[in-house]
């Protein structure tokens, strides 16, 4: 158990909704990363955020955004849901966000299946 | 090419050992990660090594870094079936992500 705790574990909803999926970081970790996992794609950075502020962005869709909350939870909110977003999506915390200095601990991830 | 490749699969009876391949394209990155992933789980970390290191033992994990040839390798000696799972090998982004590689499937014969 890495301490990272994601909402909901499954989820299942048809083209053109919107979905909001739910992180918390470990205890004392100010900043969180949110992944997709897909079989064409593999694994890709889509934002990050430190202390409620966006640090650096990725690969994120438009239709996508997220952010994160003063208790340090972050939300990801996918909009206008496409056949091709059915993926798993990752969060991820660690310390103060800096790779040259600490390391990430991922999540269990959320299951996204577009109908 | 990719930035990080590993290869996908990897066969190995139970109690071999087992070794996991990657090569990278940047090396600025401080950090070498190796992360595994069990069906139906997240990623979990298994190890890591920083850049000017060249080998990490970590009880049955030895990681091996060549920085000239950007190569890195993940060694699980005395491989059992529950080693079986999706191996990934990531490096530090400049953005302060991790880059990963697409995995490489290692299944353990009994």
């Amino acid at each position: 158990d890495s301490g990272v705790t994601q909402t909901p574990k499954h989820l299942i909803t048809a083209t053109g909704q919107r979905v909001t999926l739910r992180c918390s970081p470990r205890s004392g970790d100010l900043s969180v990363y949110w992944y997709q996992q897909s079989l064409d794609q593999g694994l890709q950075f889509l934002i990050q955020y430190y202390n409620g502020e966006e640090r650096a962005k990725g690969n994120i869709l438009e239709r996508f955004s997220a952010q994160q909350f003063p208790d340090l939870h972050s939300e990801l909110n996918l909009s206008s849901l496409e056949l091709g977003d059915s993926a798993l999506y990752f969060c991820a915390s660690s310390v103060v966000g800096d790779h040259r200095t600490d390391t990430q601990y991922f999540g269990p991830g959320t299951r996204l299946t577009v109908l | 090419g990719e930035d990080v490749e590993q290869s996908l699969f990897l066969s190995v009876r139970e109690g071999d050992s087992s070794v996991i391949n990657c090569t990278y394209t940047d090396s600025s990155s401080t950090y070498l990660y190796w992360y595994k992933q069990e069906p139906g789980a997240g990623l979990q970390l298994l190890t890591y090594i920083f850049s000017n290191m060249d080998m990490k033992q970590d009880q049955r994990l030895t990681v091996l870094l060549n920085k000239k040839d950007k190569h890195l390798s993940l060694r699980i000696a005395d491989t059992q079936t529950g080693d079986s799972a999706i191996y990934f090998c990531a490096r530090g982004g400049s953005q302060g992500n991790l880059i990963f590689g697409k995995g490489t499937k290692l299944s353990v014969k009994p």
